[in-house]
């Protein structure tokens, strides 16, 4: 099984729709990331979260938010999907220590229509 | 702000011969610096890392990566390239505060038989 699992893989949805995009990890690492990746752009941070009581917003939190239930937990939703949401999602995380390496899901590929 | 710069958004390479794709930083400190390989319809996988010590660092598939600090720059190189690199390559770093990565637009490696 993999470390860092994304439900659904792929999936459309309309404008408007609630959505929610979820993450589970067996690494047992604290912090855990979302980013979107478009064409071109790389990888941009969404929403951060360091432990169930922490949540950060990154770059582009606007029209999205996240839910952490559980260490291994880390769900991100969006509240009211637009076309511009079109785009490949990955969760990702990472242990505590500053010199360690983020270790990514398979991606969940969205497409608002 | 925090930066990565990939210039190049496609190279292409013949098989056999050497690769470089490039990647410069602007973060502030002295940043830890990765490099991720992404092949279609998967997530990142970790290829290598530098956090200090020698400027060559070696990490999976053969791939190495060469650190200057006076240029701010992490080259990723491999001495005989496969038509299996191809694939799409990401530079990030990771600042000492160590809350986020940043990452690079990507890479396209087309490695040509």
């Amino acid at each position: 099984d993999a470390d860092v699992t994304q439900t659904p893989r792929n999936r459309i949805t309309k404008t408007g729709k609630r959505i929610m995009l979820e993450c589970s990890q067996t690494k047992g690492h604290d912090r855990m990331y979302w980013y979107r990746q478009d064409p071109g752009l790389g990888l941009r941070l969404i929403y951060y979260s360091f432990d169930v009581k922490d949540i950060n917003k990154g770059e582009i939190s606007d029209g999205y938010s996240v839910s952490r239930q559980a260490q291994a937990k880390f769900s991100l939703s969006l509240e009211s999907a637009i076309p511009n949401q079109t785009a490949l999602y990955f969760c990702a995380t990472v242990a505590g220590p500053m010199n360690t390496e983020a270790f990514f899901g398979q991606g969940t590929r969205l497409t608002v229509v | 702000a925090q930066s990565v710069a990939q210039p190049e958004d496609q190279v292409n390479v013949a098989e056999g011969n050497p690769l470089t794709v490039k990647c410069t930083y602007s973060v502030s400190g002295n940043p830890y610096l990765f490099w991720y390989v992404q092949y279609p319809n998967r997530g990142l996988q970790f290829l290598l890392k530098y956090i200090t010590g020698d400027n060559l660092v070696k990490g999976s598939y053969g791939f190495e990566a060469e650190f200057n600090k006076s240029q701010t720059s992490f080259h990723l190189k491999k001495p005989s390239a496969l038509v299996s690199d191809s694939a799409l390559y990401f530079c990030a770093v990771r600042d000492r505060g160590g809350n986020q990565f940043y990452f690079g637009t990507g890479t396209s490696l087309t490695v040509i038989p």
